[in-house]
């Protein structure tokens, strides 16, 4: 069965350094999520992205953040200068343009540790 | 403001159990209800999900069932096992004001013990 997958599963990073977290969204999916949870908190929405643009994003989702997607395969959200906030577990997820009643497929996460 | 609230925080019971899991939302526009599975540290595996045109889902021992005048929806767990700890999320999308994106519950933690 097709999933979503991410890398790395863990990453640790200093304050103030950037960050690429990279997501392998399932191959004929065409919108893209991005989310996240911090420790004991709930799962929020960042970012929602198609046909190569941010289709919409939410208050968290700052000028630190972007999404891109370089290649046909590959999803990535970058941290431009990572805060100790910015410290949780980061989920990628798609859907199939075709069938947006059809939910989201979530990959593992990464979680980001910001020391 | 859309709000996904789930009721119990948490659950404690001994195996062999029916369980109800409630979730509820302010915005009854919902386009589709998804249920997932958050074991420690992990991430999220979904379980049901239910189109805003449908009323229940089943998977094996669970059932999960969509009240969109209510604004509520239900996870039920049948004949519960030790396996089945974890926390149950609730997610609802396609909210009015945010059609591309799940907002969900904060969770009900679920211990089953032998």
């Amino acid at each position: 069965e097709p999933e979503v997958t991410q890398t790395p599963s863990h990453q640790v990073t200093q304050m103030g350094q950037e960050v690429i977290l990279r997501c392998v969204p399932i191959s004929n999916h065409l919108y893209f999520y991005w989310y996240r949870q911090i420790l004991g908190q709930k799962v929020e929405f960042l970012v929602s992205f198609y046909n190569n643009e941010i289709s919409e994003k939410s208050e968290i989702f700052d000028d630190q953040f972007s999404v891109e997607r370089p290649d046909g395969s590959n999803f990535t959200l970058k941290i431009r200068s990572t805060k100790l906030e910015d410290s949780a577990m980061y989920f990628c997820a798609s859907s199939d343009e075709w069938k947006p009643e059809g939910g989201q497929y979530f990959g593992p996460g990464t979680r980001l540790t910001v020391t | 403001k859309q709000e996904v609230t789930q009721i119990p925080a948490a659950l404690s019971v001994p195996e062999g159990e029916n369980l109800v899991l409630n979730c509820s939302f302010t915005d009854s526009a919902i386009y589709n209800l998804q249920w997932f599975r958050q074991d420690p540290g992990k991430g999220l595996t979904s379980l049901l999900l239910i189109q805003s045109s449908q009323r229940e889902q089943t998977s094996g021992r669970l059932n999960a069932s969509l009240d969109k005048s209510s604004g509520r929806s239900t996870l039920y767990i049948a004949a519960s096992q030790p396996g089945d700890s974890a926390t149950y999320l609730c997610a609802g999308g396609g909210f009015s004001g945010g059609y591309n994106k799940l907002i969900f519950g904060a969770g009900t933690r679920l211990a089953v013990h032998p």
